[in-house]
């Protein structure tokens, strides 16, 4: 248990579908982060909210709307997706964003198959 | 370019035995460097978490090194068990908060 949870595990939508993730953190952080995690490669940082701003935009295409309504509560909002948005999304939370020797704790992802 | 190069890409090692994970940063102003283990199915835990003063530290059988002069990493895994089967992600931070991720080393332990 991490301590971060994100629902659902797995989601299959069709391009035309609405949906949304979402992520809870139980850990008094400050900090939450989405990131997109595709097969054999890097994590790619998303979205960032720091006290409930949205502190970074990675520029992230408009059909991925974050969403933030307090500090333990992160949602991310699909609509219109493409094929390639195929992969392990994963939540995480911090501490603090300005403090760099704290470790992000992540939640173990919902696995999005876009149809 | 990717900032962080993780090597090999995967590795198969049998039961008992030690290994050694390889990665090299070029971010920079460093800020520190962190190994990650994500199991199948599940989020990345941290291993550990070093600044560039700190040149080794060790979670369990799980030991971390650091040359900062190099801008090299290592994560040594002693007497490996089945459930050191997982993926090593070694994460180097920038200017006290970006993160830049390595693509991982896939550890198989066979019995």
């Amino acid at each position: 248990e991490t301590g971060v949870t994100q629902t659902p595990r797995h989601l299959v939508m069709g391009m035309t579908n609405k949906k949304s993730l979402k992520c809870e953190q139980h850990l008094g952080h400050n900090a939450m982060y989405w990131y997109k995690q595709s097969a054999k490669k890097p994590l790619e940082l998303m979205f960032v909210y720091n006290f409930k701003e949205q502190t970074e935009n990675n520029s992230v295409p408009s059909r991925f709307s974050p969403e933030c309504p307090n500090s333990s509560h992160l949602f991310l909002h699909l609509h219109t997706l493409q094929p390639e948005d195929s992969a392990l999304y994963l939540c995480a939370s911090s501490q603090d964003r300005g403090q760099s020797n704290q470790p992000q704790h992540f939640g173990d992802g919902t696995r999005l198959s876009i149809l | 370019k990717n900032q962080v190069e993780q090597s090999p890409q995967s590795l198969i090692i049998l039961e008992g035995k030690n290994c050694t994970l390889q990665c090299n940063y070029t971010v920079s102003p460093f800020s520190n460097l962190r190994w990650y283990k994500q199991d199948t199915g599940r989020g990345p835990v941290s291993l550990t978490i070093m600044t560039f003063s700190e040149n080794t530290k060790s979670n369990g059988r799980y030991t971390a090194t650091l040359d900062a002069d190099t801008k090299h990493s290592s994560l040594h895994i002693t007497a490996s068990q089945l459930s050191d089967s997982a993926s090593y992600i070694c994460v180097a931070t920038e200017n006290d908060y970006k993160l830049s991720f390595g693509a991982g080393t896939t550890v198989t332990v066979r019995a």
